[in-house]
């Protein structure tokens, strides 16, 4: 039963353009969400989060939007680095459901 | 601030044999979870406890099983490993509750043979 889902597994975009990443939730219980960045041989490390009160949240290049009616979220960066080349992984949580669950994780490729 | 530490890195083992994944975690982080990552499947979850109490449990058998010390330090244990049971293992350590921002280790890579 997965949640979360992420169903891109990977994109591909050129540097300075806009990168998208979508994610979907069945759980009306999720009143928080984050966004996590893995790159290879390292732990995910925090980008940035909402909570079900707000549909947008920015911080810098990343904004996260969310959608409670359609239980939808997305991230945008902008413009797009190849630094940011890296797994991103959607996760929520309840502040009653006591774990965070995760998605399957996007690759995302940035080309120079 | 030392991050989350996870010992060992890198572990291979056969098929049956059992192993034990360490993790420390932030100084006065009293939360630590476990999280299994397989290509295509993502971060499953496996356990998180809370000074030395198991809070949460996720969907897998009972050969996972962990544990956390007084310290908040915390051990994971795979008995009779399977094949399938090859993956990253991560640790993530917060202040308090599974809520909010989890520190990830860098993980221990077991490769089942």
């Amino acid at each position: 039963d997965q949640q979360v889902k992420q169903n891109s597994p990977s994109l591909s975009v050129q540097e300075g353009r806009i990168s998208i990443l979508n994610c979907d939730y069945t759980n009306s219980m999720f009143d928080y969400f984050l966004w996590y960045k893995k790159y290879p041989a390292e732990g995910p490390t925090f980008l940035i989060s909402i909570s079900s009160i707000k549909d947008k949240n920015e911080d810098g290049r990343f904004t996260v939007f969310l959608n409670k009616s359609a239980k939808h979220l997305s991230l945008h960066i902008v413009p797009s680095q190849p630094g940011d080349s890296a797994v991103y992984f959607c996760c929520a949580g309840g502040t009653s459901y006591g774990k965070l669950t995760f998605g399957q994780g996007t690759i995302l490729t940035v080309h120079p | 601030k030392a991050g989350v530490t996870q010992t060992p890195r890198y572990l291979i083992k056969t098929r049956g044999q059992q192993v034990t994944l360490s993790c420390s975690p932030i100084s006065g982080h009293r939360s630590v979870s476990w999280y299994q990552q397989t290509p295509g499947q993502g971060l499953q979850f496996l356990f998180e406890y809370f000074s030395e109490t198991q809070r949460n449990k996720g969907n897998f058998p009972g050969r996972f099983s962990g544990r956390q010390f007084s310290n908040s330090r915390s051990e994971m244990n795979v008995s009779t490993l399977e094949l399938g049971d090859s993956a990253l293992y991560l640790c993530a350590s917060s202040v308090d509750r599974e809520a909010g921002e989890l520190f990830f280790g860098e993980g221990s890579r077991l490769t089942v043979l």
